[in-house]
């Protein structure tokens, strides 16, 4: 089966420009994250979408970042406007179960954003 | 809440030696444990999980990980490293039946040859 697919790779952008990445999961997985992965720390997530309903975003900067899931499908992620410190790695992952049964994510390769 | 703990940031071992990395979680409920492992420049992936059963569970590149429940660890060992071994290796932990799962700090693995 195909893989996460994620969009860009990398991108370098300057502070207060705005940014957007884009996610497909592996086909048929109800279960779509977004993590940040700053350098030198565990990945931390930002939302969680079950289908086209969020589940989870208590950790995301809702000032500044916001994440769609129209379909049930592909996402994306925005920030406007980027900080410093949003440079990272934006990892998304998707899990096919729903309910109680869990068996772990699927990463894509992650987008590299540098703010300058 | 859950939390996991790695103690270890990097972790030098010589080629063909043993090595163990090292992870505490912290839960209230019955958890599920996972170990991913991320090679430079690339995404994470899962290098084995416990969801229930047998608490020895193993990865097919010879990594293997105990469930310690009395502990609360989930330590990663591989009896003889290889240099495609050297990476990054996160613990995370699963709780509640909520599906998101904590990641920990991650410990660098140098394998010298």
């Amino acid at each position: 089966e195909a893989g996460v697919a994620q969009s860009p790779r990398y991108k370098i952008i300057e502070k207060r420009q705005s940014v957007a990445f884009w996610c497909n999961p592996i086909s048929g997985h109800a279960t779509l994250y977004w993590y940040q992965q700053i350098l030198g720390q565990g990945p931390k997530l930002l939302i969680q979408f079950q289908n086209n309903g969020v589940v989870d975003d208590s950790q995301l900067p809702k000032d500044r970042f916001s994440a769609e899931r129209l379909k049930g499908v592909d996402s994306t992620l925005k920030i406007q406007p980027a900080k410093l410190e949003d440079s990272a790695v934006y990892l998304c992952a998707s899990s096919p179960g729903t309910g109680k049964m869990f068996f772990g994510y699927t990463f894509g390769s992650g987008t590299r954003l540098t703010v300058v | 809440a859950q939390s996991v703990t790695q103690l270890d940031s990097q972790v030098p071992v010589f080629e063909e030696a043993p090595v163990e990395l090292r992870c505490n979680y912290s839960s209230s409920v019955s958890v599920y444990l996972f170990w991913y492992v991320q090679y430079p420049n690339q995404g994470l992936q899962l290098l084995l999980k416990y969801l229930s059963g047998s608490t020895l569970v193993e990865s097919i590149n010879g990594f293997e990980a105990e469930f310690n429940k009395s502990q609360t660890s989930f330590h990663l060992r591989k009896p003889s490293v290889h240099i495609s071994d050297t990476a990054e290796y996160f613990c995370a932990v699963s709780s509640g039946g909520y599906q998101k799962v904590t990641f920990g700090t991650g410990t660098k693995l140098q394998v010298i040859p």
